[in-house]
């Protein structure tokens, strides 16, 4: 049981280069999330899907894209990235009900 | 959503009970207090919930006064282990309800 899985775990890219992070989770809930975790901060809410084929912009969305490609998949895309956005993205799951978060090991992204 | 202030770091010893307290006065009525814990290099985990009351479970246990402006989370006998962040957080519980992250608080735990 893997819960929630993000690939990559680290990526170091250029400004202005693309990039797309993905997160699966196999526990067949039904919305997912994408947070971002700066030094010394809590997490941000980037975006949300409360379930396939919608998403909704959380916190701080700007500079990002999503796409809920099926109940199991969220990913997070940056089409050019900013030394702004060096940071831990966190990938998120959630039962309906009541349930508590369940969050992967996060992918620690660098750009130069 | 309501907001949080808990206290940003604490220091305990081994074998010590600490408590954390965290404020959130404008609590909603179906609002739920969660707390997660955070190691280094780890997502957060989820450590318990409660609406009202006491609630306990293997890990902790977590103390909500009648008027619910605040929380306080009970970890027993602690261990270097549990050396991490803690968060506090207010949200629905319901659906597909966003959490809100503060700072937390960064538990020291030494020997």
């Amino acid at each position: 049981n893997a819960g929630v899985t993000q690939t990559p775990k680290f990526q170091v890219l250029k400004t202005g280069q693309s990039m797309t992070l993905q997160c699966a989770q196999d526990m067949n809930h039904n919305s997912m999330y994408w947070y971002r975790q700066d030094p010394g901060m809590g997490l941000r809410l980037i975006y949300y899907s409360a379930s396939e084929g919608t998403t909704d912009k959380g916190e701080v969305p700007n500079g990002y894209n999503v796409s809920r490609l099926n109940k199991r998949e969220f990913s997070l895309r940056l089409e050019s990235a900013a030394p702004s956005q060096t940071s831990v993205y966190f990938c998120a799951s959630r039962e309906e009900g009541g349930q508590p978060q369940h969050f992967g090991d996060g992918t620690r992204l660098s750009i130069l | 959503l309501a907001k949080t202030t808990q206290p940003i770091s604490m220091d305990s010893y081994e074998g010590q009970e600490v408590n954390i307290t965290c404020s959130h006065n404008n609590i909603a009525t179906n609002d739920y207090i969660t707390w997660y814990q955070q190691f280094p290099s780890q997502g957060p985990r989820f450590i318990i919930q409660g609406y009202k009351t006491k609630v306990t479970n293997e890990v902790a246990s977590l103390f909500i006064p009648a008027d619910r402006k605040s929380s306080t989370l009970s970890l027993p006998r602690v261990s270097l282990s549990d050396t991490a962040v803690y968060y506090c957080l207010v949200a629905l519980n319901s659906g597909y309800s966003t959490l809100t992250f503060g700072k937390g608080t960064m538990l020291l735990v030494s020997p």
